[in-house]
């Protein structure tokens, strides 16, 4: 089946830092990509959604010059932690697709866990 | 905007269990994902379904549209199946936003 990276799988970095995560398709094109943010014991929250090409577009409450999205090319997503804090500290985890319907096409990636000191 | 359901929040079990983990969400939908996440976090998606049934290994998903519930089964439960199985379903009929649900936290103990 396809395939999602993602990198790093984890980072510890100091507060005020930047950090960025990489998420790749490795078997396919993804028109689209996912980014989701999860704390522990909780659900998946959406963050943002990238499409190839175009500026990402942020859920409520996700400050987009905070948490930067860069969508180059239709195998590479990056987000990047800007100006990182303690409460930033999740795991981080991307998906994606390569069809109209996402639903028969869309693949997690391993996920990134990120710790700010 | 679904409001997803998931119950039991935590199960346990002995291996060999017949286990069941109900998903119900409250906006009609055309399709819902069940997911398997590990303790390291890493996620699979275990079925897409529109309807009916699906099987895979010891693996069952059913799906009731009409009802706005799914289950999920496990056969011949394993400690290896120890992980959290969430259900995630369209954010608003047609949208491409999903929303999951709080995840089901099963443990098989040997």
């Amino acid at each position: 089946g396809a395939v999602v990276s993602q990198h790093p799988s984890r980072v510890i970095c100091k507060s005020g830092t930047s950090v960025k995560i990489e998420c790749r398709s490795l078997d396919f094109q993804a028109t689209t990509m996912f980014w989701y943010r999860q704390f522990p014991k909780q659900s998946l929250m959406l963050m943002a959604t990238s499409n190839e090409g175009s500026k990402a577009t942020y859920e409520q409450g996700v400050e987009k010059d905070k948490f930067l999205i860069n969508h180059a090319s239709l195998t590479l997503s990056t987000l990047t932690v800007t100006s990182a804090h303690p409460e930033d500290s999740s795991f981080y985890i991307c998906s994606a697709t390569n069809g109209v319907d996402f639903w028969e096409t869309q693949y997690f990636g391993p996920g990134t866990r990120l710790l700010v000191l | 905007k679904n409001e997803v359901e998931q119950s039991p929040q935590n199960l346990t079990a002995q291996e060999g269990e017949f286990i069941t983990i109900n998903c119900s969400y409250s906006v009609g939908i055309s399709a819902l994902h069940w997911l398997q996440q590990h303790p390291g976090g890493g996620i699979v998606s275990l079925f897409m379904l529109s309807s009916g049934k699906k099987k895979h290994g010891r693996l069952i998903a059913t799906i009731n549209i009409q009802e706005k519930h799914s289950s999920l089964h496990i056969t011949a439960s394993h400690p290896r199946d120890s992980a959290v199985y969430i259900c995630a379903v369209p954010s608003i009929q047609g949208a491409q936003k999903l929303v999951f649900g709080q995840g089901t936290r099963l443990t098989i103990n040997p």
